[in-house]
């Protein structure tokens, strides 16, 4: 079975300040990371992925995550925090079964970014 | 534009009727999904499918049934045997890893049902 757990309900930033949202994950085999942000009553919007390589991955809008294999982690950050990220950030992890690409998502975590 | 299309945005349905959310997609992927949302719970599989013409069950199946009969359309039922429907449905799709993907979905603007 895999599971992901996203720990925190709701990240509080200043703008301007660095962010971190938290990620852990469990699977058997490798890992395929994935972090979405979903913008009220929107669908997902796919943000970046980590599958093989730099253990450092650059997605959109400036975000990156760390693919931590000894913790079990990958926490999206981003250097300098904007009004306009705040969101709903969700990580999910992939089982690959066929050719389908089942993912598992966490439950979500509220980012909120003020001046 | 290549997406994915989800319709109506919202629907209203009164309880013991079967409502049926449409999504419709042109990137030429293989496979598509539906996805349940509610608040604190992320997003939970309901059915896949990989090739035309078949589907499998995810998470919680229950109470909802698809089809397959066009490689851009999965369209999702819900049954008045979903014993709480009122949700945030998500369809989406991706490639087939046999095609050399790495698997992300594509995700439609999603689809409110509210039961009253």
């Amino acid at each position: 079975a895999q599971s992901v757990a996203q720990p925190e309900d709701q990240v509080n930033v200043a703008e301007g300040n660095p962010l971190t949202v938290k990620c852990t994950y469990s699977v058997s085999g490798n890992p395929y990371l994935f972090w979405y942000v979903q913008y009220p009553n929107r669908g997902l919007q796919f943000l970046l992925k980590y599958i093989t390589g730099d253990n450092l991955v650059k997605g959109s809008y400036g975000f990156e995550a760390e693919f931590n294999k000894s913790q079990t982690s990958f926490h999206l950050k981003k250097p300098s925090a904007l009004v306009s990220d705040s969101a709903l950030y969700f990580c999910a992890v992939r089982l690959n079964t066929g050719t389908a690409s089942k993912l598992t998502f966490g439950t979500g975590t509220r980012l909120q970014v003020t001046l | 534009d290549g997406g994915i299309t989800q319709s109506p945005k919202y629907l209203f349905r009164k309880e013991g009727q079967n409502v049926t959310l449409s999504c419709e997609q042109n990137l030429n992927h293989d496979a598509m999904y539906w996805y349940r949302q509610d608040p604190g719970q992320g997003l939970r599989l309901i059915y896949y499918s990989q090739i035309v013409n078949d589907f499998q069950k995810g998470d919680i199946a229950e109470g909802y049934s698809v089809s397959r009969e066009k490689k851009e359309s999965f369209p999702l039922t819900v049954t008045s045997a979903q014993k709480n429907p009122t949700a945030f449905y998500l369809c989406a799709s991706s490639s087939g890893s046999n095609r050399g993907s790495t698997g992300e979905l594509f995700f439609g603007e999603g689809s409110r049902l509210t039961v009253l």
